[in-house]
C-alpha cells in the first residue's frame, strides 16, 4: 500500500537552531513530491516539488532534498515567522495529478 | 503560482441544510480542479478531482450524492454540501493544477463549515 510519513510530528526549535524535517514514501511510480507550508486556518502554500533522486531546491532558510525512499526539509537559522505545520505530498506516475498528503510536521520557532 | 479564491471563507448552517462553497481561479483557466477536507490537526484529504465539462471523480469512501461538485467553468468549481450533519463540520480547501507544470498545485484560503 503507498504510504506517506512523516517525522517527526512537532519540532519546537530555538531561533536559529538549524534542523531537518523527513518524509518517507513507499509508492510505486512516484512522478513528483511536493512541499507545501500549511499556517493556521489557511490553505497549503506550495513551496517545492522534486521529481528525480538527488534533485534539490532552496528557498530562502529551506533547502529540500530527493532520494528514492525520502525526501528532507532542511531549515537553516530558522526565524519565529517559519513556525507552520510542513507538508509533503507525492503524486503518482497516472492521469489523475491528484497529491497523497503526509500528515504533516508542526514546526515552533522560539524567538 | 495562481490566485484561488474561495468563498465563503467561514459558513456555519442547521443540520439539515445544504451549503454550497465556491472556488475560482483568478489568474488561471483550469481545467481541473481538486476538493479537500482537513479535520483538525490531520492532513489534508482528497475528496474528489473537479474537471470543466464532465462528471467529478469521487475519491473511495466520499459520497457523491452528498457533496456535489460542479465544474461549470475554467475558473469557477463549486461543492455543494447536501443535509449537512455535525460531522461534515471541517475545513474544505479546493485546489487546480496546470499552472506552469501541469503537476503543481495551487491551494485556495479553505472554507471552515460548522454544522450545529
Amino acid at each position: 500500500e503507498d504510504q506517506v510519513t512523516q517525522s517527526p510530528e512537532a519540532l519546537r526549535l530555538q531561533e536559529g537552531e538549524s534542523s531537518s524535517l523527513n518524509c518517507s514514501y513507499t509508492v510505486s511510480g512516484l512522478r513528483g513530491l511536493f512541499w507545501y507550508r500549511q499556517d493556521p486556518g489557511k490553505g497549503p502554500e506550495f513551496l517545492f516539488t522534486l521529481y528525480s533522486a538527488g534533485e534539490e531546491k532552496e528557498k530562502e532558510r529551506l533547502k529540500a532534498t530527493l532520494t528514492k525512499k525520502e525526501s528532507f526539509l532542511h531549515i537553516t537559522a530558522p526565524k519565529p515567522e517559519d513556525s507552520a505545520t510542513y507538508l509533503c505530498a507525492v503524486q503518482f506516475m497516472d492521469s489523475s495529478y491528484k497529491l497523497i498528503f503526509g500528515s504533516g510536521t508542526r514546526l515552533l520557532v522560539r524567538p | 503560482g495562481a490566485v484561488v479564491s474561495q468563498h465563503p471563507s467561514r459558513v456555519i448552517c442547521k443540520s439539515g441544510t445544504s451549503v454550497k462553497i465556491e472556488c475560482r481561479s483568478l489568474d488561471f483557466q483550469a481545467t481541473t480542479m481538486f476538493w479537500y477536507r482537513q479535520f483538525p490537526k490531520q492532513s489534508l484529504m482528497l475528496m474528489a478531482t473537479s474537471n470543466e465539462g464532465s462528471k467529478a471523480t469521487y475519491e473511495q469512501g466520499v459520497e457523491k450524492d452528498k457533496f456535489l461538485i460542479n465544474h461549470a467553468s475554467l475558473t469557477l468549481s463549486t461543492l455543494t454540501v447536501t443535509s449537512a450533519h455535525p460531522e461534515d463540520s471541517s475545513f474544505y480547501i479546493c485546489s487546480l493544477s496546470g499552472v506552469g507544470s501541469a503537476y503543481e498545485q495551487y491551494f485556495g484560503p479553505g472554507t471552515r463549515l460548522t454544522v450545529t
